[in-house]
């Protein structure tokens, strides 16, 4: 079945650092990627998406690109901010059902000033 | 969150005794959802619903049931809610069925505890 693995957190960076989190798929067909990001207190909202392969989705100086042959959609950042301490979702739709979203497990990013 | 609204956000509840979760939106979207979200797990879907009446099952649907008989609210019921239904419940709704297209758009989530 379709399924999402991403890096277990809690990530904690320096303010101005380089961020990277791994998000691998499975999915039969051809998906469309996401990632969503949690703020503390709130629900999910979209931060950016992909919707074929080589693909980038890009948003608030966030990117992530599709990429079908390491079926991988790494979330980066070049420099984080304290405002960017979150949880971030990987997730896919992969087209055969409205309901077919599938969530990865989230991971928490602490930015310390 | 513009345009949905969950109620009630907080509940703390006794193992056996029902419970409603309500979520309204006022975006006219056709699609509805409900997830919980617990450590671990990150989101799975309970029950979603794809128009007026129309309701379907989703992964981890046992001990719940959903209605729908407008368009703006989407009700999730605990008929009798159990310790293991301690978890944060966030409705989502879009407006398209289409994997590309489809963004959810999230409540603020209702934190449930049974007790």
């Amino acid at each position: 079945g379709n399924s999402v693995t991403q890096m277990e957190g809690p990530v904690t960076l320096s303010e101005e650092a380089f961020l990277t989190i791994n998000c691998t798929y499975t999915a039969t067909g051809y998906p469309s990627l996401f990632w969503y990001v949690q703020y503390p207190g709130e629900g999910l909202q979209l931060l950016l998406k992909a919707t074929k392969a080589d693909d980038k989705g890009s948003n608030k100086g966030f990117e992530a690109t599709y990429r079908k042959e390491t079926t991988s959609f790494h979330l980066e950042k070049g420099s984080v901010q304290v405002s960017d301490s979150a949880v971030y979702f990987c997730a896919l739709s992969d087209g055969s059902g409205t309901y077919k979203y599938i969530f990865g497990t989230g991971t928490r990013l602490k930015v310390l000033a | 969150d513009a345009g949905i609204t969950q109620s009630p956000r907080h509940k703390v509840t006794e193992t056996g005794t029902p419970v409603t979760l309500r979520c309204h939106q006022t975006e006219n979207h056709r699609y509805m959802y409900w997830y919980r979200q617990d450590p671990g797990h990150g989101l799975r879907l309970i029950h979603y619903s794809y128009g007026v009446k129309d309701t379907d099952k989703g992964e981890v649907s046992d001990g719940y049931s959903v209605s729908r008989s407008k368009t703006e609210d989407f009700l999730l019921t605990l008929e009798s809610a159990t310790s293991s239904q301690t978890s944060v419940y966030f409705c989502a709704i879009s407006d398209s069925g289409s994997p590309g297209a489809n963004v959810l758009t999230f409540g603020a989530g209702s934190r449930l505890t049974v007790l």
